[in-house]
């Protein structure tokens, strides 16, 4: 089991309301990623931050947006949310610098359903 | 554009047999590739990584071969026990940097019979 911890772990908003997701990172990383996935699909690249700064987005509008904080933590925003917003919202952390090993560590995931 | 497939249907094998799983990718030349393993309603948890000069690599029954002429990687689990059942991810990342940023295939779901 990782370090990397997300809460809440489900959720029921409705079409065009506000969602906040929180993680928190496993100790001594210093990056966190945040993906969406789908029922039977992979998960997709939300965005990254490093330093407490986007530094790498996916193909997702503005209304998805986010914070990381100096302990590392990180929140994920969505507003106005529509129904395709329906999925489970994977954070991951890892260690960019030296000795980077590329491999990612999951929380569990944060499983939105939106009505 | 770039794009990574693995097997869409389920793969259904018996215990002891070997597993293959085939990712396939177009567009890209990736850093490097890795798998990910996939319980329903967890979230992935990594398995291997395979960099761009590496042909093969092996991590107990796990083993993961990586052509880039081909642009294809094989994951193979060998002497299968039904606790391998589930769904595998391949992952690629290309270039420098964002080390988050990798692009998923959809996943392969194995099931293993007893």
């Amino acid at each position: 089991e990782t370090g990397v911890t997300q809460s809440p772990t489900h959720l029921i908003k409705t079409r065009g309301q506000q969602v906040t997701l929180r993680c928190s990172s496993q100790s001594g990383h210093n990056t966190v990623s945040w993906y969406q996935q789908a029922l039977g699909q992979g998960p997709q690249f939300i965005f990254q931050y490093y330093r407490e700064e986007e530094n790498g987005r996916g193909n997702f509008p503005p209304r998805f947006s986010g914070l990381q904080f100096p302990n590392y933590s990180s929140e994920l925003n969505v507003n106005a949310l529509e129904l395709d917003d329906s999925a489970l919202y994977l954070c991951a952390s890892s260690w960019e610098g030296l000795l980077n090993t590329g491999e990612l560590f999951f929380g569990e995931g944060s499983r939105l359903t939106v009505l | 554009s770039q794009k990574i497939e693995q097997n869409s249907e389920a793969l259904n094998i018996q215990e002891g047999k070997t597993a293959t799983l085939t990712c396939n990718y177009t567009n890209y030349s990736p850093a490097y590739l890795q798998w990910y393993r996939q319980d329903p309603g967890r979230g992935p948890v990594f398995l291997l990584l395979i960099r761009e000069n590496e042909k093969e690599k092996r991590k107990e029954r796990l083993k993961v071969t990586f052509d880039t002429t081909l642009k294809q990687s094989l994951f193979h689990i060998t002497a299968s026990q039904p606790a391998d059942s589930a769904t595998y991810l391949c992952a690629l990342k290309g270039g420098s940097g964002n080390t988050g940023k990798l692009i998923f295939g959809q996943g392969t779901t194995l099931q293993v019979k007893p």
